[in-house]
Parts: structure tokens; sequence; C-alpha cells
């Protein structure tokens, strides 16, 4: 199916696990991103990436690894889980702009995920 | 720091109500986002714009870059607009790096 996919939907874990949430689209866009949505915070950025093994740090990157070796997968994994990365998490994508930067971001479901 | 500032933070409306959600920013900015996430949690973008203004439908988004200010509005309200509106500036650079402003939770009653 064409679109952004995230899995999985849910996911609960015990603290110290390592988690790996998946994004893959099929758009083809250079831009991916990896965002948390929590109570009383807007979305924030967690990693994003530009490009095929081009990846950056945002605004909350402590205790999660990203790795963008295909155009169209971005899995975020968290190395050892904490209770206070209990969260939804967002994957969006974006073409770049003909005059450079990035365009509309297109989210994917979110994936819930909690941590025990 | 750059922030994205919006109100009102909770909007109650009748259905067929013009509706008006403010967003203010601190700094000039490449881009101005307007984002709806539905009750259910999915995210879609609305609109996309640096000067003036867009409509799609019955959803008008407006921007004034000298008072870093932009409306969203929604005529004719109806039930189904019920959802959370978040605004998202992008202050530039390649990477897209949108900060988000905590979203204003619309509800429309019949």
């Amino acid at each position: 199916d064409a679109g952004i996919t995230q899995s999985p939907r849910y996911k609960i874990t015990e603290t110290g696990r390592q988690v790996t949430l998946m994004c893959h689209q099929t758009w083809s866009h250079s831009y991916m991103f990896w965002y948390r949505q929590d109570l009383g915070h807007g979305l924030r950025l967690i990693y994003y990436s530009a490009a095929a093994d081009i990846t950056d740090k945002g605004e909350v990157p402590d205790g999660y690894v990203v790795s963008r070796s295909k155009t169209e997968n971005f899995p975020l994994t968290l190395e050892s889980a904490t209770r206070s990365q209990t969260s939804v998490y967002f994957c969006a994508s974006s073409p770049t702009r003909t005059s450079g930067g990035t365009d509309t971001q297109y989210f994917g479901p979110g994936t819930r995920l909690t941590v025990l | 720091k750059n922030e994205v500032e919006q109100s009102p933070q909770n909007l109650t409306a009748q259905e067929g109500e013009f509706i008006t959600i403010n967003c203010s920013y601190s700094v000039g900015i490449s881009a101005l986002h307007w984002l709806q996430q539905h009750p259910g949690g999915g995210i879609v973008s609305l609109f996309m714009l640096s000067s003036g203004k867009k409509k799609h439908g019955r959803l008008i988004a407006t921007i004034n870059i000298q008072e870093k200010h932009s409306s969203l509005h929604i005529t004719a309200s109806h039930p189904r607009d019920s959802a959370v509106y978040i605004c998202a500036a992008d202050y530039g650079g390649s990477q897209g790096n949108l900060i988000f402003g905590k979203g204003t939770k619309l509800s429309v009653k019949p």
C-alpha cells in the first residue's frame, strides 16, 4: 500500500529492554523524521534524516538510535528503554522543496509505547 | 529559543459558528504549517504557507510575517471538525526542523 506506515502500533515493554519502532514510506521522500508526543508538550523531534545514510539529532535524542540504510525505511531503536520514554511516537516523511529545505510532512499513524 | 504559542488551548463551538485559532512565533521563519490531529490520533497536514492566505474548502489559513502571527479559520463549523489543531514553525535550514505549538483542542457541538 502506498503511504507511510509504522509498526508496531502498540507496544508494551519493560525497563532496560531494547525496542525498535519501524517506519516505512513508499513515496521515496528524501526526508524522514521521528517525533514523540507527550501530554503538555508539542511534538518534539528526536532524529531526522535528509537521505539514506544521513541522520542527525533533533531536540530530544538521548536514549535513541536511528539508522537509514534504505530511503524507504527509518527505524528508531530505544537501546535500554526507560519509563520516561513512554510516549506516542510519530514518523513523518517529506519531499525536498525545489527551492531547498523540506515541504509538507506526511505523518504515520503513530506507535503508542508503554515502558513498565 | 525558538517558540510557538497557540491560543486558545481549548475551544468549544456550536455547529455553524466561525472559528479562529491563533499561532504566534518568536523569530523569522521560512514557513508555517497547520496540522490536524484526529481524535483517533492520526495527524494530517492542512496547510504550509510562507505569506498571505490559503484556502481549502471551509478552512482558511493566513499569515502576517511582520507581526509573526498566523491564524486558522474554519467557516460553518461542523462536529466532524472536532480535533486538535497544531501549528508548527519551520525556522529554515536544510533539515526542515519544525517547532510545534501545543495544539488547540476544538470541540464542535451539534
